[in-house]
């Protein structure tokens, strides 16, 4: 079975630009997670996608914003980019919600640099 | 969300068992122990998890202790390719159960 898959997998990209990333989870996998990676924060949640809802939201600012399609695969979007917005951006993917039992995979990122 | 404190660094040479410890005195009776690793750059990867009984799969073996409090992941032969930051998550069911919450984990070397 094919594991979490995220593209693009590096973005250049400049100061107030906008940026769209994109995540496929695992088949049949119905939750998507995105998390922030940076080496003075760690990672970080970001939010998490469910049936096309936003379940959980991390304490970022609403310039991140994300969304899930019908066949679960998941955009996240930053707006107004800033320089401390570069990153190491992740997805993860579950089979289910509503239990710690489920785990999650983690797809290989998207290092995203802004200049 | 419990806390979880795990040594900084730790080294092991190849071949032999290494055993990361991880302390969680504030884990409620529902929270899973979760471990994930992440080799340089890559996203994290999943190892095991366990609630309250001893587990083991075929990367590793999860002991916890008979009150909770900590627990021990242990990998029975490393190997280089078992070098990486290791964390450990205390996860809660229910409505958040989907929000990892990671430390700074315990950066394994694992030396020839």
């Amino acid at each position: 079975k094919a594991g979490v898959t995220q593209t693009p997998r590096y973005l250049i990209k400049t100061r107030g630009q906008q940026v769209t990333l994109s995540c496929s989870p695992i088949s049949g996998h119905r939750s998507v997670s995105w998390y922030q990676q940076t080496p003075g924060q760690g990672l970080q949640f970001l939010f998490e996608y469910f049936s096309e809802t936003q379940r959980n939201k991390g304490n970022f600012p609403g310039r991140f914003s994300g969304r899930q399609f019908s066949n679960s695969r998941s955009e996240m979007n930053v707006s107004t980019l800033e320089l401390g917005d570069s990153a190491l951006y992740l997805c993860a993917s579950s089979l289910a919600r509503g239990g710690a039992s489920y785990e999650q995979y983690f797809g290989p990122g998207t290092r995203l640099t802004v200049t | 969300d419990a806390k979880t404190t795990q040594p900084t660094s730790m080294d092991c040479a190849e071949g032999r068992a290494a055993n990361l410890p991880c302390n969680h005195s504030t884990i409620s009776g529902n929270e899973y122990v979760y471990w994930y690793r992440q080799i340089h750059s890559q996203g994290p990867q999943y190892i095991i998890h366990g609630l309250k009984n001893n587990e083991t799969n075929e990367m590793a073996s999860l002991i916890i202790t008979e009150d909770r409090k900590s627990s021990t992941l242990i990998l029975p032969h490393a190997t280089l390719r078992d070098t990486a930051v290791y964390y450990c998550i205390v996860r809660p069911s229910g409505q958040g159960a989907q929000k990892l919450v990671f430390g700074q984990g315990t950066r394994l070397t694992i030396n020839p």
